[in-house]
Order: C-alpha cells, then structure tokens, then sequence
C-alpha cells in the first residue's frame, strides 16, 4: 500500500504523559502536514513541513506540542505534559508539487486517536 | 477557526435519492476540495475544484463553484447506503504551503 500511514491508530495516556505520534507520507511527497480533529467537527491545521523544514505552526500548537521531519521523510508529532484538552484524533496529510503547482490535493492517512484519562 | 459552514449539517435520505450540500467560505481561495470521511476514519480525497472553474464533474459527484458568492455545492446522484458518511469542503487559499482550512460538515445517512 503506497498511501500515508500513521502509528499508532489509537493511543489511550494518563493526563501528564508524554505521547509520539508516527507519520509516513507518501514516498514521493515533499510537503506533509499535521492536522487535528476533535469529535464533530472538521479537521484544524496545526504545521506543514516541506521536505524537512517546518515552514508554518499553527496557534494552536502550544509549546507542549512538537513535529519533526528529521530527514524529509516522515515525520514525528510528540505532545508533552498531556491535557485532557488534547484527546482527538491526529490526522496526517502529504502532497506533492505537480506541474500545475498551485493545485494540490491533500492525501490524508487514518490518523490516531489520542484519548487523555 | 474554520473558514467553511456547510449546510446543511445533517441529511438523512433514501438510497437512490440525490443529496446536496453545501458550503461557505469568508476569503478568497486558489481551490476548493471536497472529502469524505467515515466514522472515525481518514479523510478520502473527492473532488479538487480550482478558482477559475465553475462546475466538475467525477462519476456520481457534481461540484460547483461560485466565488461571487463565496460558495460551492457538491451533490451526490443516485445515492446508495455506503455514501453514508460525514462530507467536509476545504479551502486552499495558497498560503502556508497549501494548507486547508475545513468546515464543520455535513452528515450524511443514506437509508437503504
């Protein structure tokens, strides 16, 4: 299956745990981009890497909250001190530059659902 | 925030009908994209509908764009129950990397 994975699809923490989340773009995809997603609404962007730069953090990415791309492959989302305040799911995303490339779809994977107790 | 509103939020219709939604956004965009989503799962790529298009088309799905009005529509012919999901538009207004920005959704239930 060449489509974006995450790991874990699920990961249940106690409040104060630090979590690591896993994501694996699509392997010719330079641009990948982190997401979240709490229950009944759509998904809120959180930062997008192209290749292994982090271009952009959304505000709601507290300083609790960091992403890498070590090597412009895939990329690492890791929460510290968790709140219950951060129980959703993760979602991923990667695209690529086309020859049109002001046009891009997003490839999203299954995400991970982050419960905090 | 969100920048989409998307109405209605929820459409429960028998299997064979035809469902219609649609969205609303505040700023200027390069495209819009439409996604499905099933319960607690990944969002799958519809439909990609640039600024300069009115219309599109990609089997049972019809997309329309009105950037006067800031809106679009997507509708969904001859429904059948496994197109029970929840839809999300998602605007790109080319900054930040192409970045989308989401509506809140439209839950869609297709009785068989």
């Amino acid at each position: 299956d060449t489509g974006v994975s995450q790991d874990p699809r699920h990961k249940i923490t106690k409040r104060g745990q630090n979590v690591t989340f896993r994501c694996d773009p699509i392997s010719e995809h330079n641009r990948l981009y982190w997401y979240r997603q709490t229950l009944g609404q759509g998904p809120e962007f959180l930062t997008y890497f192209q290749n292994e730069a982090q271009l952009e953090k959304s505000r709601l990415l507290s300083d609790r909250f960091s992403a890498e791309r070590p090597k412009g492959s895939f990329s690492t989302l890791e929460i510290q001190r968790t709140e219950q305040g951060d129980s959703a799911m993760y979602l991923c995303a990667s695209s690529g530059l086309s020859g049109r490339a002001l046009y891009n779809e997003q490839f999203f994977g299954p995400g991970t659902r982050l419960t905090v107790l | 925030s969100q920048q989409g509103e998307e109405d209605p939020q929820a459409l429960s219709i028998q299997e064979g009908e035809n469902a219609t939604m649609n969205c609303s956004y505040k700023t200027s965009i390069n495209n819009l994209q439409w996604y499905r989503q099933n319960s607690g799962r990944g969002l799958v790529h519809l439909i990609l509908i640039r600024s300069n298009e009115r219309e599109k088309h990609s089997g049972r799905l019809r997309v329309t764009l009105d950037t006067s009005k800031k809106s679009s529509s997507l509708l969904i012919t001859a429904s059948r129950a496994a197109d029970t999901a929840s839809y999300f538009c998602a605007t790109d207004a080319g900054a930040a990397g192409n970045k989308l920005t989401f509506g809140g959704g439209t839950r869609v239930l297709v009785k068989p």
